[in-house]
């Protein structure tokens, strides 16, 4: 079955970078997502990867995916407060199928 | 842009009372989704509708019914309420293809006393 593990919390200074880590136990996941959710609010995509990557860049957003070990990286280069939220990685079968979501790293970054 | 719309934004039940929490979507989607978000457990499904006329249930669906209306609108029911359904509820929807994930609304958080 399926089942993503997260750490549940970090904390980090503004200016440095932040690594939130996620395992997921399904081989077969095809599709793997990195979403934010703010206090209050709902979960909102920031970033997905397919599993044929290794690496996907977007603006101070980099994922890290290794395959061998099932273990997904977002990496957010030059952390401000207004990062600080919670951090969901979810995996996908297919592109078609249902999100089964990591329990989320809350993130808290001080000045 | 509304996107996905919850109503109501907070609840307070006794045991034993019924509700309806209700989901729309202006964005044309296929799929919608009912989670659950409770402290330490992350979002589990509840239910879910891959199309307009089709619900299957997800990880958590005891104590739930759920209707798709049509297109655009998903609802979730609780018949009677227990305090473990005490929750943020979030209604999703996404469009084929993994591309854009999925759109969240902003959650209805459900207190059963």
């Amino acid at each position: 079955g399926e089942d993503v593990e997260q750490s549940l919390f970090l904390s980090v200074r503004e200016g440095d970078s932040s690594v939130i880590n996620c395992t997921y136990t399904d081989s077969s996941s095809t599709y793997l997502y990195w979403y934010k959710q703010e206090p209050g609010a709902g979960l909102q995509l920031l970033t997905y990867i397919f599993s044929n990557m290794d690496m996907k860049q977007d603006q101070r957003l980099t994922v890290l995916l290794n395959k061998k070990d099932k273990h997904l990286s977002l990496r957010i280069a030059d952390t401000q407060t207004g990062d600080s939220a919670i951090y969901f990685c979810a995996e996908s079968l297919s592109g078609y199928s249902t999100l089964t979501f990591g329990k989320g790293t809350m993130l808290l970054v001080s000045p | 842009n509304a996107g996905v719309t919850q109503t109501p934004k907070f609840q307070v039940l006794k045991t034993g009372q019924s509700m309806t929490l209700q989901c729309a979507q202006d964005m044309n989607h296929n799929s919608m989704y009912w989670y659950r978000q409770d402290p330490g457990m992350g979002l589990r499904l509840i239910y879910y509708s891959a199309s307009e006329g089709t619900t299957d249930k997800g990880e958590v669906p005891n104590g739930y019914n759920v209707s798709r209306l049509n297109k655009r609108e998903f609802s979730l029911r609780l018949e009677s309420a227990a305090p473990s359904q005490t929750s943020v509820y979030f209604c999703a929807s996404s469009d084929e293809g993994p591309t854009y994930g999925y759109t969240f609304g902003s959650g209805t958080r459900l207190t059963v006393v």
